[in-house]
């Protein structure tokens, strides 16, 4: 148990369909990250949510559309996904950054994602 | 553009060897280097840390070597076991308002076979 739990684990949609992945840490970060895993590619960061700031990653299509609730819940909205968009998709919490901070980053399982 | 690049992609080593993973970065504005562990089904975990102050950092069979004029670190995991197959990312850091941000290198896939 990591402390992020991320559901569903594993999913598979169309491209026409409509889902969301969701997030929830027990930490008690108020840091959430989503990161893509594709094969052979570094983990890419996607979207950032903290109570400072929200950081999009400008490459990031729009048919990814992240919604954070509150410090303790994330969700991947999806919509028109392509081929392509199949892959691992990570969430993760962290400590508020700061001097005492560790830069720590905790991963959830993932939701392997297939679109066909 | 890759910040972090990781090599080798894959690496076999004997159980008992020194598996060596090496990373360079571009970047001067990252102040922190972790090293995640990540399992087959699960999400990648912090492995090892350091920060540019410091040239080499040891915790257990684990040691991370940094060198901060070359923009370059390595892992060396000493006495490799087969429970250490797993793959291995760098990454570096810089710091937002209110987060932190990680940039990683592509993995490396650690096979130590008996």
């Amino acid at each position: 148990e990591t402390g992020v739990t991320q559901t569903p684990r594993h999913l598979v949609m169309g491209m026409t369909n409509k889902k969301s992945l969701k997030c929830e840490q027990h930490l008690g970060h108020n840091a959430m990250y989503w990161y893509k895993q594709s094969a052979k590619k570094p983990l890419e960061l996607m979207f950032v949510y903290s109570l400072e700031e929200r950081v999009e990653n400008n490459s990031v299509p729009s048919r990814f559309s992240p919604e954070c609730p509150n410090s303790s819940h994330l969700f991947l909205h999806l919509h028109t996904l392509q081929p392509e968009d199949s892959a691992l998709y990570l969430c993760a919490s962290s400590q508020p950054a700061g001097p005492r901070g560790t830069g720590e980053l905790f991963f959830g399982e993932g939701s392997r994602l297939t679109v066909l | 553009q890759q910040q972090v690049k990781q090599s080798p992609q894959s690496l076999i080593v004997q159980k008992g060897g020194i598996s060596i993973i090496n990373c360079a970065y571009e970047n001067t504005a990252f102040d922190y280097f972790p090293w995640y562990q990540q399992f087959p089904g699960k999400g990648p975990a912090l492995l090892i840390a350091i920060r540019p102050d410091v040239s080499e950092k040891k915790e257990g069979r684990f040691t991370i070597s940094f060198n901060k004029s070359a923009k370059q670190f390595s892992l060396h995991i000493m006495d490799s076991q087969p429970g250490d197959s797993a793959t291995y990312f760098c990454a570096a850091r810089t710091r937002g308002a209110g987060s932190y941000q990680l940039t990683f290198g592509k993995g490396t896939k650690l096979s130590v076979i008996p």
